[in-house]
């Protein structure tokens, strides 16, 4: 039961424009979501997060917004670097210091 | 590098067979977690540990099994491998257990034949 979901699988964007990623998720009990961020042959790392009793968290050129009524956050990286191709992950806690729930992850392709 | 280490970087096995993950943890971080990545698939939480004792349990099979050593480093065991049982391994690691943000290693990538 995917409690996470990131529906689309690959996004591709222009160098200098806006990479908007997303994310739902379907369990009310979480109250804290993050961004991970991959490339291939390393492990995820840390990129952002947001409390549930924030709408928005601002990070240099990552801003993440958290909808939730709706169960939705989103990511958005202003201006898209090359060096931000990678894969993002969404992921949620509902009990701090425990499991993590992952979603499937974006592929991010930023092209000169 | 987030001071998470893991070794190997790669195991190929075969079906049946038992292996072994390690993780060292960065330093001074007292709790370690587990995950797994299937292909295609986002990390699934295995089980935690802090301090030595198992703190929380996620879908880990009965055939895994894993633990934590007095100097922090963790093991997990894995065995009677399947071919489904081929993933990523990745450890991660916090300071008290009480934080969201955790720290990964590089993972351990399993294939099993």
């Amino acid at each position: 039961d995917q409690q996470v979901k990131q529906n689309s699988p690959s996004l591709s964007v222009q160098e200098g424009r806006i990479s908007i990623l997303n994310c739902d998720y379907t369990n009310s009990m979480f109250d804290y979501f993050l961004w991970y961020k991959k490339y291939p042959a390393e492990g995820p790392t840390f990129l952002i997060s947001i409390s549930s009793i924030k709408d928005k968290n601002e990070d240099g050129r990552f801003t993440v917004f958290l909808n939730k009524s709706a169960k939705h956050l989103s990511l958005h990286i202003v201006p898209s670097q090359p060096g931000d191709s990678a894969v993002y992950f969404c992921a949620a806690s509902s009990n701090s210091g425990y499991a993590l729930n992952f979603g499937k992850g974006t592929s991010l392709l930023v092209t000169p | 590098d987030s001071g998470v280490t893991q070794t190997p970087k790669h195991l190929i096995t075969a079906t049946g067979q038992r292996v072994t993950l390690r993780c060292s943890p960065r330093s001074g971080d007292l709790s370690v977690y587990w995950y797994q990545q299937s292909l295609d698939q986002g990390l699934q939480f295995l089980i935690q540990y802090y301090n030595g004792e198992e703190r929380a349990k996620g879908n880990i099979l009965e055939r895994f099994s894993a633990q934590q050593f007095p100097d922090l480093h963790s093991e997990l065991n894995l065995s009677s491998l399947e071919l489904g049982d081929s993933a990523l391994y990745f450890c991660a690691s916090t300071k008290t257990g009480g934080e969201n943000e955790q720290f990964f290693g590089p993972g351990t990538r399993l294939t099993v034949l």
